[in-house]
């Protein structure tokens, strides 16, 4: 079955400094991994997604992550935070067989001044 | 992008009614629709998986009758919780993935929310 962790329930940053949010996943074939963000009180908005193309993913607002299949890794970074950034970011894997995404259990990003 | 729209975004009731909750795709052909609760501070829950035509597919520990699902048309499904109580008070959102997407990988897009408190 698939799975994925969450390193990370709380990352604190400053505005400016680079942002890391790590994620492991476990899968018994090639997964496809997606990260998404929410805002409070708001649904969840696609940030970027891996499907066995590139290992480096690009997508938006200056995130990235990279798919690091020995490491069963695939962590999300930012070169600097903009207070914006500030919200719930959640990593998840697509189950295939079971037709569902599996979430982690989030991460709150904090960016202080 | 593709849109996803859920209506109402807040909703207000009594103990004892039943609450209706839209969820549309605006641009897009959605075969499968996803309903899911999020507790503050949680993850999301997956409630149930629907395909347009056909019964909905909960998941373990979801009632099917309290929570009725109706995914009538490609673009819309209706979450119905009947009977509401004080602790169906959650936040439900929708996801929409999209028809016509061989293989995998299929992005599944999700509506804002909407929120519901029953007093």
């Amino acid at each position: 079955a698939q799975s994925v962790t969450q390193l990370d329930s709380h990352v604190s940053v400053s505005e400016g400094t680079p942002v890391l949010l790590r994620c492991n996943y476990s899968s018994s074939y090639s997964p496809s991994l997606f990260w998404y963000v929410q805002h409070p009180n708001k649904g969840l908005q696609l940030l970027l997604k891996y499907t066995s193309a590139a290992t480096l993913v690009k997508g938006i607002n200056g995130f990235e992550a990279e798919f690091k299949k020995s490491e069963t890794s695939f962590h999300l970074t930012k070169p600097s935070a903009h207070m914006s950034d500030a919200a719930e970011y959640f990593c998840v894997v697509s189950d295939l067989w079971l037709n569902k995404l599996i979430f982690g259990a989030g991460t709150r990003l904090a960016v202080h001044p | 992008g593709a849109v996803v729209s859920q209506h109402p975004s807040w909703v207000i009731c009594k103990s004892g009614t039943s609450v209706k909750i839209e969820c549309r795709s605006l641009d897009f052909q959605a075969t499968t629709m996803f309903w899911y609760r999020q507790f503050p501070k949680q993850s999301l829950m997956l409630m149930a998986t629907s395909n347009e035509g056909s019964k909905a597919t909960y998941e373990q520990g979801v009632e099917k009758d309290k929570f009725l699902i109706n995914h009538a048309s490609l673009t819309l499904s209706t979450l119905t919780v009947t009977s509401a109580h004080p602790e169906d008070s959650s936040f439900y959102i929708c996801s929409a993935r999209e028809k016509g997407l061989a293989g995998f990988g299929e992005t599944q897009y999700f509506g804002p929310g909407t929120r519901l408190l029953v007093l």
